[in-house]
């Protein structure tokens, strides 16, 4: 199975500071169609998990456009600019090429 | 407007069967592409996927909890199904279901699933 890792397992930042998070793949997610299956969710207490980006780099609908994703082959960055006080959450990237779908096992935005 | 909710017994004991349902609505799984999928959390824990449905009623599952698991929908009444049987407490967790169409674009609320004795 493809193994996600996110190194990280918590970052401290200041409100209005960059950060990135990053995913790795234990194989390439390049499906034959040209698009990567690799999906970001964010998960904040009392609230439904929402996805923010699919396809490594494409913002689901209403996500602001702070949230960046990107990379490509094994190597993913979500990255926020300017995080504001709603963004200190849990984010998860998730791989959808391969079953068994694979989670990595989530990085926590802790306020500085 | 898509929303899913799932619903479980709460609590149970090993060796039991888990069943949940997952009742959705703005969205048909019969539509071309369209899946559902299981999702676990322990608490305080990273998420596990578990199983999908498609809408062409093909299935996929998570080989780590081996034969336990299946998975069903019924279309015509906008759910779908989760059964683990012989649970033990390693069970214990948040099930959530989620719609998949290329992602997880919607997911449920979740549902607190307990396994005591």
């Amino acid at each position: 199975q493809i193994t996600l890792t996110q190194q990280a397992e918590s970052l401290w930042i200041s409100p209005g500071e960059r950060v990135s998070i990053t995913c790795r793949a234990s194989q390439s997610l390049l499906y034959t169609d040209g698009k990567h299956y690799l999906s970001w969710y964010q998960q904040r207490p009392g609230q439904t998990t929402k996805a923010l980006i699919y396809h490594a780099s494409v913002r689901t609908d209403g996500v602001p456009t702070r949230f960046i994703g990107s990379g490509s082959g094994t190597e993913f960055t979500l990255s926020i600019e300017h995080v504001q006080p709603e963004d200190f959450a849990i984010y998860y990237c998730l791989q959808t090429l391969k079953s068994p779908f694979t989670f990595g096992s989530g990085t926590k935005l802790e306020i500085k | 407007q898509v929303t899913l909710k799932e619903s479980g017994p709460g609590i149970l004991q090993p060796s039991q069967t888990l069943s949940l349902t997952c009742t959705f609505s703005g969205f048909s799984l019969s539509t071309y592409g369209m899946g559902v999928g299981w999702i676990r959390q322990p608490s305080g824990k990273g998420l596990e996927w578990l199983a999908n449905i498609w809408w062409d009623d093909d299935k996929y599952y998570n080989p780590s909890l081996k034969n336990r698991l299946t998975i069903s929908k019924d279309t015509s009444n906008n759910q779908a199904f989760l059964k683990i049987t012989n649970v033990d407490t390693a069970d214990t967790a948040t099930y959530y279901c989620a719609r998949m169409y290329g992602y997880f674009d919607y997911w449920g609320q979740g549902v607190m699933v307990t396994v005591s004795s």
